[in-house]
């Protein structure tokens, strides 16, 4: 079982649009962290959301941790070809050695 | 430039060859990671350590070995690999154990297995 759940999966849009991806867990996390993950290369921290509510912005993307820190999600403001990765939240958890991370979403965006 | 390399970038092993996967961070960190990232399933975290020492397997089978002689630098030493091993192994580090601190990670090292 996958402790947190990302949305969608794949995600295929045009230049300009907009689009939210979506990362849920019925856990609680005492933070969590955006990674996003270009081809042939390791993931890169994008942000990490502390407090519950949260929300943090980013030139084009704003992320937010919900109330009950159990979910979070992007939201990215007219993607361009640059934005084209694979996106993954990881969260931490008190007591823990590591991150939990999510499933992913593949973004790609169509010149 | 992540401040973590890895290497080699890419590898082919037949099942029988044994052959190590080096990864160096130049960071100053205490805590390193090996995962395991394949295309059809989530990024899996295989061990974790702190200050060289093993605070996490993440039930790895034993044909994964991994060796962290000091807080700079991680080996995976791998002998008799499946098929379904094949992937991308990535190598991660952070300042301290734990989700709470960002995980710096290297570009990872193709491997597949004939």
């Amino acid at each position: 079982t996958q402790l947190l759940e990302q949305s969608p999966q794949f995600l295929s849009i045009q230049e300009g649009e907009n689009l939210t991806v979506y990362c849920n867990s019925s856990s609680v996390f005492s933070s969590l962290q955006w990674y996003r993950q270009e081809p042939g290369e390791g993931p890169v921290l994008l942000v990490t959301v502390v407090t519950g509510g949260e929300v943090k912005k980013l030139k084009r993307l704003t992320f937010q941790f919900g109330d009950a820190r159990k979910d979070s999600s992007l939201h990215i403001t007219a993607a361009q070809p640059g934005d084209t990765g694979l996106y993954l939240c990881a969260g931490a958890r008190g007591g823990a050695n590591n991150l939990f991370f999510g499933t992913g979403t593949r973004l790609t965006v169509i010149p | 430039e992540t401040g973590v390399t890895q290497t080699p970038r890419h590898l082919v092993m037949g099942m029988t060859n044994k052959k190590s996967l080096k990864c160096e961070q130049h960071l100053g960190h205490n805590a390193m990671y090996w995962y395991k990232q394949s295309a059809k399933k989530p990024l899996e975290l295989m061990f974790v350590y702190n200050f060289k020492e093993q605070t996490e397997n993440n039930s790895v089978p034993s044909r994964f070995s991994p060796e962290c002689p000091n807080s700079s630098h991680l080996f995976l030493h791998l002998h008799t690999l499946q098929p379904e091993d094949s992937a991308l192994y990535l190598c991660a580090s952070s300042r301290d154990p734990g989700g709470n601190q960002p995980q710096h990670f290297g570009d990872g090292t193709r491997l597949s297995i004939l």
